[in-house]
């Protein structure tokens, strides 16, 4: 168990809904990372927060949006769903917001568009 | 931005060969090389690191190697066993800052026994 909380842990919803994964990072870790990781995919890096801020951001779409909490637990919007979203969703932290340090995973959400 | 391209995708071994996994990265500025390993339905985890101010790391089985000067490194694997098995991804980032940590597009490792 790495510490990161993520929920849902499964999600299956049709195409045009809007849906929002949660993250709770480990006790202490300032800086919450989402990624997505397609069938047979890399990691790609979606957004980073620190202490609430947004600090650095990746290849995120329009329609996807985030946002991190003053109690540090962070949410991201999926919204417009279309099939390709489908995916796996993982939330990421770390104690500061330099990427030099090790990332801790949470267990994913997996995310499927019918 | 960061580009990290990873070889092979695919990787099959039997029990107590050798595996290597190569990346290359396109950032120069990158100092901060991860691997991670993920098994089939789970989380992925760090299992080794290597900052730009070493060439090589061991830990035990594992050991990383790092060339700057050609931008490359590569994760060596040693008397590899089925619970190796597994994906594993590098990463590349600058240790200063809010920098994004860019993962390679993964190698499937199969040890078979």
């Amino acid at each position: 168990d790495s510490g990161v909380t993520q929920t849902p842990k499964h999600l299956i919803t049709a195409t045009g809904q809007r849906v929002t994964l949660r993250c709770s990072p480990r006790s202490g870790d300032l800086s919450v990372y989402w990624y997505q990781q397609s069938l047979d995919q890399g990691l790609q890096f979606l957004i980073q927060y620190y202490n609430g801020e947004e600090r650095a951001k990746g290849n995120i779409l329009e329609r996807f949006s985030a946002q991190q909490f003053p109690d540090l637990h962070s949410e991201l919007n999926l919204s417009s769903l279309e099939l390709g979203d489908s995916a796996l969703y993982f939330c990421a932290s770390s104690p500061t917001g330099g990427s030099d340090t090790e990332a801790f995973f949470g267990q994913g959400t997996r995310l499927t568009v019918v | 931005g960061e580009n990290v391209e990873q070889h092979p995708s695919t990787l099959s071994v039997q029990e107590g060969d050798s595996a290597v996994i190569k990346c290359t990265y396109s950032d120069s500025a990158s100092n901060y090389f991860p691997w991670y390993k993920q098994e089939l339905g789970k989380r992925p985890q760090l299992i080794i690191d290597i900052r730009s101010n070493v060439g090589e790391k061991k830990d035990q089985r594992i050991a990383v190697t790092l060339n700057k000067t050609a931008k490359h490194f590569s994760l060596h694997i040693t008397e590899t066993q089925p619970e190796d098995s597994a994906v594993y991804f590098c990463a590349a980032s600058r240790s200063t800052g809010f920098q994004k940590l860019v993962f390679g597009t993964g190698t499937r490792l199969l040890v078979s026994p």
